[in-house]
C-alpha cells in the first residue's frame, strides 16, 4: 500500500533563517507530488505541483521554492523565512491523470511557526 | 477559480443520516465534484468524486443535482469519528490546483 512520509511534525524557526522540509512517498511510482499551506483560520493553497523528476510549477510566487531531485520526494525551502512564512505544511500525492479526476492524498503536515 | 458554498456549520446526533450541501451554479462541464475532509491538526482525506451520476463508496454517497448546479455529501449514519471539516471542490480540466474553500464544520453528538 502507499505511504506518505512528512517530517517534522512540528517546527519553530527564527526569521530569517533557512526552511527544509521533505516529503517522501512509498509504494508508488511516478506520483504527481503537491505542496500546500494553510494559514492560521485560511483554507488551503497550493503552493507548487511536481509531474516528475525535476519539473516544479509554483502557483505563488513568494519565499519559497520546491526540488524534486528523486522520483518520490518533494522538498519545501527557503533561504530567509518570514513571519508570514507561519502555518501548516502539507505534501500531497496522486497517481493517475491529475487531481482532476484522481484522489488526493494527504501527508499529516509540518506545523511550522516563524518567530 | 471554480466557486463552491457551503453552510459554515452543522450538527448532527451519532448513528443518523448526515446531508451536507454544495452549491456551484457556475460548475462547468467537465469540472468534477470532490469532497475532502479534515480532521483536527491532520491532512485533508479524499471521501469521494463524481462528474454526473451518484456514487456510492464505504466512506459516503454523492448525489449529484440534475443540472449539477448543487450536490449533497451524505453519511449515512454518523459516528463521533466523522466530526470533521468537510470541503467541496471543483475540479477543472487542465489543473492541478484544487481550490479549498472554509468547508462545513460537522459537530457530531453523542
Amino acid at each position: 500500500s502507499q505511504t506518505i512520509h512528512q517530517w517534522p511534525a512540528t517546527l519553530v524557526q527564527p526569521v530569517g533563517s533557512p526552511l527544509s522540509l521533505e516529503c517522501t512517498v512509498e509504494g508508488t511510482s511516478n506520483p504527481n507530488l503537491y505542496w500546500y499551506r494553510q494559514a492560521a483560520g485560511r483554507g488551503l493553497q497550493l503552493l507548487f505541483y511536481s509531474v516528475g523528476i525535476g519539473q516544479i510549477s509554483s502557483e505563488v510566487p513568494q519565499n519559497l521554492s520546491a526540488s524534486r531531485p528523486q522520483d518520490r520526494q518533494f522538498i519545501l525551502s527557503s533561504k530567509k523565512l518570514l513571519l508570514s512564512d507561519s502555518g501548516f505544511y502539507l505534501c500531497a500525492w496522486s497517481v493517475g491523470l491529475s487531481v482532476w479526476v484522481s484522489p488526493l492524498h494527504f501527508g499529516n503536515g509540518t506545523r511550522l511557526t516563524v518567530t | 477559480d471554480a466557486k463552491t458554498t457551503q453552510p459554515n456549520s452543522m450538527e448532527s446526533n451519532e448513528e443518523e443520516p448526515v446531508h451536507l450541501p454544495c452549491n456551484h451554479s457556475t460548475i462547468s462541464g467537465t469540472d468534477y465534484i470532490h469532497w475532502y475532509r479534515q480532521l483536527p491538526s491532520q491532512g485533508p482525506e479524499y471521501v469521494i468524486h463524481g462528474l454526473t451520476s451518484n456514487v456510492n463508496n464505504r466512506m459516503a454517497s454523492l448525489a449529484i443535482a440534475e443540472d449539477r448546479k448543487s450536490s449533497t455529501l451524505i453519511l449515512h449514519r454518523a459516528t463521533l469519528r466523522d466530526a470533521a471539516v468537510y470541503y467541496c471542490i471543483l475540479a477543472q480540466g487542465g489543473s492541478e490546483k484544487l481550490v479549498f474553500g472554509k468547508g462545513t464544520k460537522l459537530t457530531v453528538n453523542p
